[in-house]
């Protein structure tokens, strides 16, 4: 089955700083990559989604890029918030009404 | 967006009672809904699919009998955690997908077994 992997666990960045989350996956026949941020006891959210046929997708200060030969997938938020601090959740599906794999999350902290 | 609700928000139970958790997609038809475990700082690990009007599918590793789903109509999913032991005390969450678009979350159960 899909496994997906996550790095790094955690990522402290001051604010106005970048950050970059990676993700590989091992299922060829996946075609559907989100990442979801979660605030503590909270579900989680969707925040940028991308699928196969796409290399690259932006909205605002998020990014996502995909490379389908390697399996692998990055977030890429820029000028960083403590807003932003959560944890930061990927997923991989064969299909978006296909059930999601999750990576193991990061951590991120922005600090003031 | 579309709107999944899940109740109750945390419950607290005694060990070997059994709990049931609901999943309702209230603005749509959900023809299949997915139960999601996570502890502690950890990820959601998947444990079954619900599939309306037919037996759930299970992921590796989880006692189907331990933890009863049924999907009877096209808005409503149940997850029964029976014989409950305080291993089982966890965040529980379900989502549900409609028709071309992302998965939608319900808002989780805390389930405390004591």
């Amino acid at each position: 089955g899909e496994n997906v992997e996550q790095h790094p666990s955690t990522l402290s960045v001051q604010e106005g700083d970048s950050a970059v989350i990676k993700c590989t996956y091992s299922d060829s026949a996946s075609n559907y990559f989100p990442w979801y941020k979660q605030e503590l006891g909270k579900r989680p959210q969707l925040i940028i989604d991308i699928r196969s046929n796409v290399g690259e997708k932006k909205d605002q200060r998020i990014a996502v890029t995909l490379n389908k030969t390697a399996k692998h997938f990055s977030l890429h938020i820029t000028e960083t918030q403590p807003e932003d601090s959560a944890v930061y959740f990927c997923a991989a599906s064969r299909g978006n009404t296909d059930k999601l794999i999750f990576g193991t999350g990061t951590r991120l902290q922005v600090f003031p | 967006g579309a709107v999944v609700s899940q109740h109750p928000s945390w419950v607290i139970c005694k060990s070997g009672t059994s709990v049931k958790i609901e999943c309702r997609s209230l603005d749509f038809q959900a023809t299949t809904m997915f139960w999601y475990r996570q502890f502690p700082k950890q990820s959601l690990m998947l444990m079954a699919t619900s599939n309306e009007g037919s037996k759930a599918t299970y992921e590796q590793g989880v006692e189907k009998d331990k933890f009863l789903i049924n999907h009877a109509s096209l808005t409503l999913s149940t997850l029964t955690v029976t014989s409950a032991h305080p291993e089982d005390s966890s965040f529980y969450i379900c989502s549900a997908t409609r028709s071309g678009t992302e998965a939608f979350f319900g808002q989780g159960t805390r389930l405390t077994v004591v």
